[in-house]
């Protein structure tokens, strides 16, 4: 089974300040995404990336900017995080193809901005 | 863009009543792939079951689902609710091959099973 982790797992931050969130996963996974989870909005897809060196906007990247410096890690910043961005943050990997298509998520991030 | 709807926010059932989630979806593409995803308190989702075929049934857990490309749904089903079963429930798109690997998720449903 795919093993995504991510760092930190809990997080406070104050406004304007930069947070970096990290993913690992083990799985040699292609692809790697972030969502945020809120409740009444669902997850929705920040970032994702098809390889290293690649990323992607999702559906709301706006304030968020990722990097995919290996095929194992995938990192969401923010540059100057605002009360908005208070969330929780999901990291997952996939490898598209054949009769798979399924995203492996890690633990998630509870990220609180003051 | 692609949309997934799922009309119920928080379902409430007693255990051994049957369970059924709706999702509807919107997508131009002409053959999604369709996916229920599950999440336990305090865990993150994993994948319950998912469809690739129109018109054919798929069951994972005792759960199952139909995708319905000519109502464009594909309902969550159970014949008989269990405590364990409470969750919260996502239905998810995929394009296909088309646009390989993106999922668009619904806000999703929480089931509250009671004794």
């Amino acid at each position: 089974e795919a093993a995504v982790t991510q760092s930190p797992r809990n997080k406070v931050a104050v406004t304007g300040g930069k947070v970096t969130l990290s993913c690992n996963q083990t799985n040699n996974h292609n692809n790697m995404y972030w969502y945020r989870q809120d409740t009444g909005h669902g997850l929705r897809l920040i970032h994702y990336s098809y390889g290293a060196g690649s990323t992607e906007k999702g559906d709301i990247p706006d304030g968020y900017k990722a990097s995919r410096p290996s095929q194992e890690n995938f990192s969401l910043i923010l540059e100057l995080a605002t009360p908005s961005q208070t969330s929780v943050y999901f990291c997952a990997s996939g490898d598209p193809g054949g009769d798979s298509y399924e995203q492996y998520f890690g633990p998630g991030t509870r990220l609180t901005v003051l | 863009g692609d949309s997934v709807t799922q009309t119920e926010g928080l379902v409430t059932l007693t255990e051994g009543l049957p369970v059924m989630l709706n999702c509807t979806y919107q997508t131009i593409y002409s053959n999604p792939f369709l996916f229920w995803y599950v999440q336990h308190l305090n865990e993150s989702p994993r994948l319950l079951l998912k469809s690739f075929t129109d018109n054919k049934r798929t069951e994972h857990q005792g759960f199952h689902a139909t995708l319905h490309k000519s109502s464009s749904s594909f309902h969550l089903q159970k014949s008989s609710a269990q405590l364990s079963d409470s969750a919260l429930y996502y239905c998810a798109l995929s394009p296909g091959t088309q646009v390989v690997g993106q999922l668009t998720f619904g806000r999703g449903t929480r089931l509250q099973v009671y004794a």
